[in-house]
């Protein structure tokens, strides 16, 4: 799978929107971005994910430049819970394996 | 939907000794599902992957004779961690493929400690 980067750690405040950034300049056509995230001592949870197209759902937006080579994932309005490390994750349809790079630690502050 | 679940949430046992974590798939099937080992301050490192029916498929450096994984039914897979030791210590995660196999859901994890 392409490697992805992000920053280590993140700062926000409480009601501004986040922006968490991702370099994957080795993607290939075929392979989706991904984003999890994982809340102190829990199971990563499912944000979204995308191909080509910026989606948006319930819990955030997914920006993906034309080249593909980086994307951003925007939570829009930030809460203390969204205290997490977030993780961006390039996988190819139909590979079963998610490979975890480090993350980027976000902390909202009140 | 999608909720994964796992079982203990934290154990503690003495070194030498085996520990079973289960890990359910309670809403829905999952043909596969997957093991991660997760230390302290570190990302999630994938063990082994598992389908239904079928033997685990482990991940180079993963142990199978001391990492068991059964994945007997299509809503359970249990990892059995033999003859554990204290460098064995870890939070380990699973988590289940939907219907849609490109998304995986997580267990909430179980946190090992070996004395």
């Amino acid at each position: 799978d392409a490697k992805t980067t992000q920053p280590p750690s993140m700062d926000c405040a409480e009601g501004r929107a986040a922006n968490l950034p991702c370099n994957h300049s080795t993607i290939s056509g075929n392979e989706y971005v991904y984003w999890y995230r994982q809340i102190h001592s829990q199971g990563p949870q499912y944000i979204i994910h995308g191909l080509k197209n910026n989606e948006t759902n319930e819990m955030a937006s997914l920006i993906i430049t034309e080249d593909r080579k980086s994307s951003t994932l925007i939570l829009p309005h930030a809460t203390l819970r969204d205290t997490a490390v977030y993780y961006c994750i390039v996988r190819s349809q139909g590979a079963q394996k998610l490979v975890f790079g480090q993350g980027t630690r976000l902390t909202i502050n009140p | 939907g999608a909720v994964v679940s796992q079982h203990p949430s934290r154990v503690i046992c003495k070194s030498g000794t085996s520990v079973k974590i289960e890990c359910r798939s309670l809403d829905f099937q999952a043909t596969t599902m997957f093991w991660y080992r997760q230390f302290p301050k570190k990302s999630l490192m994938l063990m082994a992957t598992s389908n239904e029916g079928s033997k685990a498929t482990y991940e180079q450096g993963v142990e199978k004779d001391k990492f068991l994984i059964n994945h007997a039914s299509l809503t359970l897979s249990t990892l059995t961690v033999t003859s554990a030791h204290p460098e064995d210590s870890s939070f380990y995660i699973c988590s289940a493929s939907h219907r849609d196999p490109d998304t995986q859901y997580f267990g909430p994890g179980t946190r090992l400690t070996v004395l």
